[in-house]
C-alpha cells in the first residue's frame, strides 16, 4: 500500500514568488493534516481536513497560506507571496479516522523542503 | 516556555547500552502522549503510545507521570539502528490531530 506522498520534495524560490505543495494521503484516509518544521524549531501543526472540510486551521500562520482539499482526496498548500521565514519542511500526514486523540498514529509523508531566498 | 520540552542531546552511546530520554509538558489538559521516531531527513513515525500504567514494546519502555507532567522512554540493549531523533508528542483534550511536538532528542549508537 502506498504511503503519504508529497511533491515536490524540494523547492527553491525567491521571496515574493508563489509555491504550491501537494499531498496525496493514504487511500481511504479521510483525515489529512499539514505540519511544518522551520529550522531549529519543533514540528508545528498547521491545519486538519476531514474529507474536503477544514476541521481545524488554528495553526495557519497568516493569510499568505491557503490549503485546499477539493473532492476530499489530495490536498494542496499554497504560499503566496513567499517570505524568507516560510523556509522549512512541510509535512503532510493522514489518518483513517478521527481517533488520533487516542491512537496518535498519523502517517506522515517525507515532507516538502521549501527554501525561500 | 515550550509546551513540550526535551533534552536535545545528542546522546552518544555504545551498542548494548541502556539510554533514557525525558520529556516534560506544560499543559495539564494534555490527554494523550506518544513517542515518535524520525530518521535523518525522513518523516516522523509513531514508535509507541504512552500510558499511565507504563507500557513496554520489546526493548522500549515508556512511562507517564501525570502528576509531574513527565514522560520517559527507555531503550535497552541499544542497536546501531536505533540511531535517530526521538520526538515527544502530546495531544490536548478535544483536539483531533493537532499534535504538539517536542524538538526531539538525538540518539547516536556507536559500534
Amino acid at each position: 500500500e502506498a504511503g503519504v506522498t508529497q511533491f515536490p520534495s524540494h523547492s527553491v524560490i525567491e521571496k515574493g514568488q508563489t509555491v504550491t505543495l501537494r499531498c496525496d494521503p493514504i487511500s481511504g484516509h479521510d483525515n489529512l493534516y499539514w505540519y511544518r518544521r522551520v529550522m531549529g524549531k519543533e514540528i508545528k501543526f498547521l491545519l486538519h481536513f476531514v474529507k474536503e472540510s477544514k476541521q481545524d486551521e488554528s495553526g495557519m500562520p497568516n493569510n499568505r497560506f491557503l490549503a485546499e482539499r477539493t473532492g476530499g482526496t489530495y490536498s494542496t498548500l499554497k504560499v503566496q507571496p513567499a517570505e524568507l521565514e516560510d523556509s522549512g519542511v512541510y509535512f503532510c500526514a493522514s489518518s483513517q479516522d478521527s481517533g488520533t486523540a487516542t491512537t496518535g498514529e498519523l502517517f506522515f509523508g517525507e515532507g516538502s523542503r521549501l527554501t525561500v531566498l | 516556555r515550550k509546551e513540550v520540552e526535551q533534552d536535545p542531546g545528542p546522546f552518544n552511546v555504545p551498542e548494548g547500552a541502556t539510554v533514557a530520554f525525558n520529556c516534560t509538558y506544560s499543559n495539564s489538559a494534555s490527554q494523550s502522549f506518544f513517542w515518535y521516531r524520525q530518521d535523518c531527513r525522513k518523516e516522523p513515525k509513531l514508535l509507541m503510545s504512552v500510558y499511565s500504567s507504563g507500557n513496554e514494546d520489546g526493548r522500549f519502555t515508556a512511562q507517564l507521570n501525570r502528576a509531574s507532567q513527565y514522560i520517559s522512554l527507555l531503550i535497552r540493549d541499544s542497536k546501531l539502528s536505533d540511531s535517530a531523533t526521538y520526538l515527544c508528542v502530546v495531544n490536548r483534550w478535544g483536539s483531533q490531530g493537532n499534535l504538539i511536538f517536542g524538538k526531539g532528542t538525538k540518539l547516536s549508537v556507536k559500534p
